[in-house]
């Protein structure tokens, strides 16, 4: 159980381009998922967290007109890089929060490999 | 199904002793692994890491065991300290796949 799954996988684009990546809870309901980006040294920036039929709230120096999340139901969050640039290309990771289980647990995506050409 | 699990949501460890973060894995094709420590509001943060074709890596404070034939991973904290304190995630990987474990709340008591 408690598996979220991410797509695509992997995406390559041109710059200029949009690209949405979609992540799923498919089993269980998470009200709230959480927008990650790795970076060269492996550790994982927060960029937002997404609650189901609100807002997201955006981290510092994360532009919310350039990364356009939606939460609309409690199984799906979608990260939209919108007008993407080679230096928008890396390893997009969500996660998901099972409020039945604990306010720590995180479930993780797979990821999406991101490169803008 | 989860490839990654970690089986204890919550440790804890009173200060000085060891910390001991346990983690098992499915997939034996993955042959890279990894521990993150999360506190609140931030990303998780790269802590130690290692590859399949050892079975200890060693930072300071911080030693990661890889089982291979059990597929299970432990990380020990030596001595603990409250700033310790975080939740700890384990991931494992192969080429680009990465997945993560749900994680493990350490508590290190004064």
């Amino acid at each position: 159980g408690a598996v979220v799954s991410q797509h695509p996988s992997r995406v390559i684009c041109k710059s200029g381009t949009s690209v949405k990546i979609e992540c799923r809870s498919l089993d269980f309901q998470a009200t709230t998922m959480f927008w990650y980006r790795q970076f060269p040294k492996k550790s994982l920036m927060l960029m937002a967290t997404s609650n189901e039929g609100s807002k997201a709230t955006y981290e510092q120096g994360v532009e919310k007109d350039k990364f356009l999340i939606n939460h609309a139901s409690l199984t799906l969050s979608t990260l939209t890089v919108t007008s993407a640039h080679p230096e928008d290309s890396s390893f997009y990771i969500c996660s998901a929060r099972d409020l039945q289980v604990s306010t720590d647990t995180q479930y993780f995506g797979p990821g999406t490999r991101l490169t803008v050409l | 199904d989860q490839q990654v699990k970690q089986n204890s949501p919550s440790l804890s460890v009173q200060e000085g002793r060891i910390s001991i973060l346990n983690c098992d894995y499915t997939n034996s094709m993955f042959d890279y692994f990894l521990w993150y420590k999360k506190y609140p509001a931030e990303g998780p943060t790269f802590l130690i890491s290692i590859s399949s074709i050892k079975d200890k890596n060693e930072d300071g404070r911080f030693t990661v065991f890889l089982n291979k034939s059990a597929k299970h991973l432990s990380l020990h904290i030596v001595p603990s300290q409250p700033g310790d304190s975080a939740v700890y995630f384990c991931a494992a990987s192969r080429n680009n796949d990465m997945r993560f474990g749900a994680g493990t709340r350490l508590t290190v008591k004064p």
